[in-house]
């Protein structure tokens, strides 16, 4: 299995509601990381996950929650967004933190908050 | 931080010859990357250099890299319509992570 799975691929929520993101690899890949991807802009960084702790933050409000529950999976919990929030979600994972090799990404979630 | 810059837009007719460039203001990236993203889906690395080297060709990709102008090209040769897509260059932050920073993406369109 050389893929990150993310799921759902489509999301539309309202700005009171709580729902999350989920990624899984089966890549033995230590490093997970969320980016967020406006359209017609490149991904920017938000987490990163290193051997299933967060090592990385990068000033991201508190409405968006990461968990990293195990090597696997990766999960990001949404509440109270904004519709400035509604981006393409994409989750990466590496073999460790800034591995030379590059990232493998999934194929995003696509967020709606209306 | 890292300014990235790459032209937004290049047409090219399919079978020709595509040349993407990318700039970029800190040479400290040990390595530099070009991804490939397909419309609503998530980024596909495609090839990427050393940064003591010139140049690395794969097949119809070819990666040139000059460190004295800071400038990254990827020229794909005999372009398929199924090499519309935007294109990222992309290199690795020095702060101790060495996570990813993209540039700012150019859309490739193929004309058939």
């Amino acid at each position: 299995d050389t893929e990150v799975t993310q799921t759902p691929k489509h999301l539309v929520m309202g700005m009171t509601n709580k729902k999350s993101l989920k990624c899984e690899q089966h890549m033995g890949h230590r490093a997970m990381y969320w980016y967020k991807q406006k359209a017609k802009k490149p991904p920017e960084l938000m987490f990163v996950y290193s051997y299933e702790k967060l090592s990385i933050n990068e000033s991201v409000p508190s409405r968006f929650s990461p968990e990293c529950p195990n090597s696997s999976l990766l999960n990001l919990h949404l509440h109270a967004l904004q519709p400035e929030d509604s981006a393409l979600y994409l989750c990466a994972s590496s073999q460790a933190a800034g591995d030379p090799f590059g990232y493998t990404f999934g194929s995003g979630t696509r967020l709606t908050v209306v | 931080g890292e300014d990235v810059e790459q032209s937004l837009f290049l047409s090219v007719r399919e079978g020709d010859s595509s040349v993407i460039n990318c700039t970029y203001t800190d040479s400290s990236s040990t390595y530099l990357y070009w991804y490939k993203q397909e419309p609503g889906a998530g980024l596909q690395l495609l090839t990427y250099i050393f940064s003591n080297m010139d140049m690395k060709q794969d097949q119809r990709l070819t990666v040139l890299l000059n460190k004295k102008d800071k400038h990254l090209s990827l020229r794909i040769a005999d372009t398929q319509t199924g090499d519309s897509a935007i294109y990222f260059c992309a290199g690795a932050d020095q702060t101790g992570a060495n996570n990813l920073f993209f540039g700012t993406g150019t859309r490739l369109t193929v004309i058939p």
